[in-house]
């Protein structure tokens, strides 16, 4: 089936350092979708991208869909305390599918 | 914005008896609501997709007897685990995607609102 590879698995940065992660795919998608999940809640979306090679902006977050529809980069600037959590990446093709899930801490 | 809920948001029940998850979207109209699993540390597995008024599809290895879906009106949508084991225990997460109000532009994705989730302990 389908499966996404998402990477690093967790990071631990300092505040105000900048963060990249990516996913890559065997399968191509036709949207890719940012996400971020903090402790006992639900996922909540950060990011869409519709189009290979689209490159979008949300504040402090950029993500950028890959030419080939095969993966996607999300960077977070300037991190703080906040942006603690776990970032997925999904790709939407008739359903989401969605990454192993980067897990994000920031030291103050 | 859009908002889904989910009742109840803890449950606690020894292995053998069912469970009853109910999934909500509280300001909008939602042809389509999705289950998912997710075990600690792990990511979101799709468990079944729930339209309205139509038998749920489900996954590839997922239980349709086991994990009941009734998708009856259009903001309502329950999981109901049956005869439960402490394999169960996990977190199970509902989405939901609104009516189309038309067609979608190019480029355009009908989003999934996500709810809070429900943690099931089987013991």
């Amino acid at each position: 089936g389908q499966q996404l590879n998402q990477s690093p698995q967790s990071m631990f940065i300092q505040e105000g350092e900048d963060v990249s992660m990516n996913c890559t795919s065997s399968s191509i998608f036709n949207t890719w979708l940012w996400y971020k999940q903090e402790p006992g809640e639900g996922p909540v979306l950060l990011i869409a991208l519709y189009k290979a090679g689209e490159l979008t902006s949300n504040g402090r977050l950029t993500a950028q869909f890959g030419i080939t529809r095969k993966d996607s980069f999300l960077n977070i600037s300037a991190s703080i305390p906040s942006d603690v959590g776990i970032y997925f990446c999904a790709g939407q093709s008739g359903k989401l599918i969605f990454g192993q899930g980067t897990t994000l801490q920031v030291k103050p | 914005g859009a908002v889904v809920s989910q009742h109840p948001s803890r449950v606690i029940c020894k292995s053998g008896t069912s469970v009853k998850i109910e999934c909500r979207s509280l300001d909008f109209q939602a042809t389509t609501m999705f289950w998912y699993r997710q075990f600690p540390k792990q990511s979101l597995m799709l468990m079944a997709t729930s339209n309205e008024g139509s038998k749920a599809t489900y996954e590839q290895g997922v239980e349709k007897d086991k994990f009941l879906i009734n998708h009856a009106s259009l903001t309502l949508s329950t999981l109901t685990v049956t005869s439960a084991h402490p394999e169960d225990s996990s977190f199970y997460i509902c989405s939901a995607r609104e009516v189309s109000k038309g067609t979608l532009g190019p480029g355009l994705y009908n989003e999934q609102f996500f709810g809070p989730g429900t943690r099931l302990t089987v013991l």
